[in-house]
């Protein structure tokens, strides 16, 4: 799976929107872009995924370039809940293994 | 309420001890997967298996052992041959090989 580059970290503040970006110049055309957080001391959860087009859930928005060599996600009003680490994966959907390849995400913080 | 389980959250053992880690899903998922996590530091994939009594190593499977006798059930051994145990260890599952994981609550293993 080709990789990610996410900033180690973010800051925002709470009731503000959020836009945290990731690049992934060598994506292939069978790559979808998935987001995960994960809380302190929790598994990781889902948030988002997509392929070429813009993506809405209850969650977040996901943006994606029109070249698909960066994605940003967005979250439309922080709360001091969304404190987290965020992941952006890719995933071939041909790989049948489904192994997610998380890397060190971007530590999000939320200050009141 | 449908979900994953892991028990126990925390576990202490003395080096050169086999343990047990336990996980259960009730979402009636295929596939399931065990990861491990250091401090700092993203997920890396140990075992997964996409079907009862079927199971593949991941990237980092040595000194640990699995079974799917059940499709609810994919306890992790944690064997006194790996070196590094200490970790927190997070169980995740998916309805098949292609779609978004759901992650247990984790636990955290400290082995002295």
């Amino acid at each position: 799976d080709a990789k990610t580059t996410q900033p180690n970290s973010m800051e925002s503040n709470e009731e503000e929107p959020v836009h945290l970006p990731c690049n992934h110049s060598t994506i292939s055309g069978t790559d979808y872009i998935h987001w995960y957080r994960q809380l302190p001391s929790q598994g990781p959860e889902y948030v988002i995924h997509g392929l070429t087009s813009n993506v809405n859930n209850r969650m977040a928005s996901l943006a994606i370039a029109e070249d698909r060599k960066s994605s940003t996600l967005i979250l439309h009003r922080a709360t001091l809940r969304d404190a987290a680490v965020y992941y952006c994966i890719l995933r071939d959907v041909r790989d049948t293994g489904n192994q997610f390849y998380f890397g060190t995400g971007t530590s999000l913080t939320v200050i009141p | 309420d449908g979900g994953i389980t892991q028990s126990p959250k925390y576990l202490f053992r003395k080096e050169g001890q086999n343990v047990t880690l336990s996980c259960e899903q009730n979402l009636n998922h295929d596939a399931m997967y065990w990861y491990r996590q250091d401090p700092g530091q993203g997920l890396r994939l140990i075992y997964y298996s996409q079907i009862v009594n079927d199971f593949q190593k991941g990237d980092i499977a040595e000194g640990y052992s699995v079974s799917r006798e059940k499709k609810e059930s994919f306890p992790l051994t944690v064997t006194s041959a790996q070196k590094n145990p200490t970790a927190f260890y997070l169980c995740a599952s998916s309805m098949h090989s292609r779609v978004e994981q759901y992650f247990g609550p984790g636990t955290r293993l400290t082995v002295t």
